[in-house]
């Protein structure tokens, strides 16, 4: 079915390390995108990867999509207090719709 | 402003009580999205609609709940005879296109006590 897996749920995080949150889903996507949602905020889009194998960069922020278009990963190099906040998969099985299925979340604390 | 906008911000209401939320999405985006948060969830899609017509909704969707986009514009989602567990966030989001990112509003918390 339709599902997105993401682990790990909560991850707490000295300032400075690094930190990654994995999804994960059983069938193929067509796209996966990433969000961002701040305590007491809404999700906000931080990029969208399409091609089997991609791997996209910002700033210190590395997402990448898996050959088979079922698993990602988002990675940040040297957290900083700024990171904080819940980080979200959202799969596309249709780009016809365009309805995103949402992981659980990753919430990330940074301790300064 | 051009992002998307939803009001009310808050709603408390009465078990049984009707609600509709409103949702103004970014003015040359033509499909809208509503999405259900929870604590500590995921947003949990709703419905969505490509200019006034209502291309899918959720099959955990209560009949309870209905959608309206009249004039491919603005967005209404009304829930008749609220429950308890119908308390949540309810998001908007809008988008140029299918596929596309999506742009959020800041969504009404519904409290029903």
């Amino acid at each position: 079915g339709q599902q997105v897996m993401q682990i790990p749920q909560y991850q707490h995080v000295q300032e400075g390390e690094d930190f990654t949150t994995y999804c994960n889903s059983s069938t193929t996507l067509s796209n996966i995108q990433w969000y961002k949602q701040r305590p007491g905020g809404h999700p906000v889009f931080l990029i969208q990867l399409v091609k089997s194998g991609e791997v996209k960069k910002q700033k210190r922020l590395t997402f990448q999509f898996g050959e088979a278009k079922k698993n990602s990963s988002l990675h940040i190099t040297a957290t900083q207090t700024t990171d904080v906040g819940t980080y979200f998969c959202a799969g596309v099985w249709s780009s016809n719709t365009g309805k995103l299925i949402f992981g659980q979340g990753t919430t990330l604390q940074v301790k300064p | 402003d051009t992002g998307v906008s939803q009001n009310p911000r808050h709603k408390i209401t009465k078990r049984g009580q009707n609600v509709t939320f409103r949702c103004d999405p970014i003015s040359e985006h033509n499909r809208l999205y509503w999405y259900r948060q929870t604590l500590g969830q995921g947003p949990e899609f709703l419905t969505y609609f490509q200019n006034e017509a209502q291309l899918e909704k959720s099959r955990l969707l209560s009949d309870r709940f209905s959608a309206e986009r009249p004039k491919g514009s603005f967005s209404t989602l009304e829930i008749q005879r609220t429950e308890q567990g119908d308390s949540a966030m309810y998001l908007c989001a809008s988008s140029w296109g299918q596929g596309d990112e999506q742009y959020f509003g800041p969504g009404t918390r519904l409290t029903v006590t």
